[in-house]
């Protein structure tokens, strides 16, 4: 069974740092693009980037490049998504997503991870 | 940059009411087109792909059509499990990743 299971509920609070993950598991990992979709509270769904496990080839987004950094261990089938110094406005829920390819539909969905930045 | 656009935002309707959500992109996507499924505090789930084509398991209630910028997602009849949010979602082109439309929530009338 294909899954994506991610990190739990993170409180930060701003200009912190923060990295959450995601498991897979149930496939072949380096076989299938992972990528990272923010929600924030009461609002749609947003591309942030976009990782190949199989050889890192990493996209981002224009509004998310520079404010945060997609990565994936290949060897640990998990990827993930990091902030440097986080900000009120990080506040959300964050998906991670697979496909087979860069452009294509979502097919699994992790459960996702709320992100609170408040001082 | 491939724009998506959902209409309505807001949809109020019935348990057996016939319920048609708009996505219109901002250049030609041919069929390259999904629509999702949300509810609250869960993941979306993928209901159609390629404009039309019905995701396994996905009721037959729920339909998709449309070709090039326009298209439709149609719920023959409402049911109570149906009452949710619901993106489009174009994977034709990779600028902008994916785009989703902004979301059409269908609400209890």
């Amino acid at each position: 069974e294909v899954q994506l299971v991610q990190s739990g509920a993170e409180v930060k609070k701003p200009g912190e740092s923060l990295k959450i993950s995601c498991k897979g598991s149930g496939y072949s990992f380096t076989s299938y693009w992972i990528g990272w979709v923010r929600q924030m509270p009461g609002k749609g769904l947003e591309w942030m980037g976009i990782i190949y496990p199989g050889d890192s080839d990493t996209r981002y987004s224009p509004s998310f490049q520079g404010q945060v950094t997609i990565s994936a261990d290949k060897s640990i089938s998990t990827a993930y998504l990091q902030w440097s110094s986080l900000k009120a406005s990080d506040t959300a829920m964050y998906y991670c997503v697979r496909q087979l390819d860069i452009v294509a539909t979502v097919d699994y969905w992790g459960q996702g991870t709320l992100v609170t930045v408040s001082s | 940059d491939i724009q998506m656009t959902q209409s309505p935002s807001t949809l109020s309707a019935s348990v057996g009411d016939r319920v048609t959500i708009t996505c219109r992109a901002s250049q030609s996507i041919s069929s390259w087109l999904a629509w999702y499924q949300q509810k609250p505090g869960k993941a979306p789930k993928l209901l159609i792909y390629k404009a039309s084509s019905l995701e396994s398991g996905v009721p037959s209630r729920f339909s998709g059509s449309g070709s090039g910028t326009e298209f439709t997602l149609t719920i023959s009849s409402l049911q109570p499990d149906d009452f949710a949010t619901y993106y489009c979602q174009q994977y034709n082109s990779y600028s902008p990743l994916g785009a989703f439309g902004q979301g059409t929530k269908v609400e209890i009338k």
